[in-house]
């Protein structure tokens, strides 16, 4: 979607090497979310923001820390990457609007991160 | 949120009706039963979603049973580019920090 970019799309790194994606947005939504998707687990949410310095933590947080100083940035490091890191990490933005005019998520494209 | 059940693979003939269900047996009053579907590697996109009423619009439509305890996702026309994973997921829609609980769901498979 044109409204929420991840950045970089790819990317290889060495085991115990800090790592950082980023997910920009456009569409001053609220809330963000960081998941990352395997095989046999489906997406799995990491972390969430619902404003600017305002995160918490997701089922599958450990590993990873996530910064917000900007509605449109959200940043998810991984302090010292391992393989079991190795994943395809989506962000997702939402906003909150009530009832029936919530449409959930919009998903950025993903990153593919390879830790080895 | 309610959990949801979906069977994890479907055929489907090209130019046919894909007919894709979900039961939410456990769903609230207050949860909504929305779709989402994801192409092969690319992030999932929002369908369609829905309360109680039965929803259409321009990619498909939403058939909810009168107890609410079960749903039908239909692409009236599939296609090729239809083939994908389609997730069924309940949740509250008055709080965007809900978070969306991803299933299995469904993998569609379109075929010529």
């Amino acid at each position: 979607d044109a409204g929420i970019t991840q950045s970089p799309r790819h990317k290889v790194t060495e085991t115990g090497t800090p790592v950082t994606l980023r997910c920009h947005q456009t569409e001053n939504h609220r809330y963000m979310y960081w998941y990352r998707q395997d095989p046999g687990h489906g997406l799995r949410l990491i972390h969430y923001s619902y404003g600017v310095k305002d995160t918490d933590k997701g089922e599958v947080s450990d590993g990873y820390s996530v910064s917000r100083s900007k509605t449109e940035d959200f940043l998810l490091t991984l302090e010292s990457a391992t393989s079991s890191q190795t994943s395809v990490y989506f962000c997702a933005i939402s906003e909150n609007r009530q009832g029936p005019a919530n449409y959930g998520y919009t998903f950025g494209s993903g990153t593919r991160l390879t830790v080895v | 949120d309610a959990k949801t059940t979906q069977p994890p693979s479907m055929d489907c003939a090209e130019g046919r009706a894909a007919n894709l269900p979900c039961n939410h047996s456990t769903i609230s009053g207050n949860e909504y039963v929305y779709w989402y579907r994801q192409i092969h590697s690319q992030g999932p996109q929002y369908i369609i979603h829905g309360l109680k009423n039965n929803e259409t619009n321009e990619m498909a439509s939403l058939i909810i049973t009168e107890d609410r305890k079960s749903s039908t996702l239909i692409l009236p026309h599939a296609t090729l580019r239809d083939t994908a994973v389609y997730y069924c997921i309940v949740r509250v829609a008055n709080n965007a920090g809900n978070m969306l609980t991803f299933g299995g769901g469904t993998r569609l498979m379109v075929k010529p």
